[in-house]
């Protein structure tokens, strides 16, 4: 049973282009949640997809979208890169009412 | 507003000695999940408890302990006769009624030989 599947692995960006980063839940899970996590700082929400659609969004800018397909995955993009947004990008998946997530192990994104 | 507070920024022990972690967490909900992640050099989260916040039992695992206390809104984590393996950053979470988690500012363990 594969967990959370998350691509790719490494990234490294020129500032001011874009980005896609994908995410494949665990088997059964439907709800997809997208972290970022800078160096020496805790996770920070990004947004939850459930049912294709943004349910819950936390403090980042619009330059920050996602979207969530019939089979459940993910992509996060992020447009016009700036150097702050240099981190590691995990993707948690759950069931849509329930408490248990199960974390992949991330996107590494450097913007240069 | 949700709030996880993890006061001890990094840890240095000797192996084989017995270390805590801290945690604090504010909410107004009655409701509510409280985690503790590991997180390795490779990234990946690793999940190692959750409690919910009607059930106030201590629980052992192994070397690994922790005393949840509402009283004190604390959820502490207790690794006894540390090892070299277990270092790694240190995350507490909760998770309520906005159905996401909130991650404090993690502990970095580091245990030496």
């Amino acid at each position: 049973d594969a967990g959370v599947t998350q691509s790719p692995t490494h990234l490294i960006k020129t500032r001011g282009q874009q980005v896609t980063l994908r995410c494949s839940p665990k088997s059964g899970h439907d709800t997809v949640s997208w972290y970022q996590q800078a160096l020496g700082q805790g996770p920070q929400f990004i947004f939850q997809y459930y049912e294709e659609e943004e349910r819950q969004r936390g403090n980042f800018p619009d330059r920050f979208s996602g979207h969530q397909f019939p089979n459940y995955s993910s992509e996060l993009n992020v447009n016009a890169l700036l150097l702050g947004d240099s981190a590691l990008y995990l993707c948690a998946s759950s069931l849509a009412y329930g408490d248990g997530y199960t974390f992949g192990s991330g996107t590494r994104l450097t913007v240069v | 507003a949700q709030k996880v507070t993890q006061a001890q920024t990094e840890i240095s022990v000797v192996e084989k000695e017995d270390v805590t972690l801290d945690c604090v967490y504010e909410t107004r909900d009655t409701t509510y999940y409280l985690f503790w992640y590991k997180q390795p050099p490779s990234g990946e989260l690793v999940f190692l408890i959750r409690r919910n916040s009607f059930d106030e039992q201590n629980e052992i695992s192994g070397r690994y302990s922790w005393n949840f206390q509402k009283s004190t809104s604390s959820f502490n984590f207790t690794i006894t006769a540390s090892q070299v393996v277990d270092s790694a950053v240190y995350f507490c979470a909760q998770y309520s009624s906005a159905s996401k988690i909130i991650f404090g500012s993690g502990t970095r363990l580091s245990i030496r030989p």
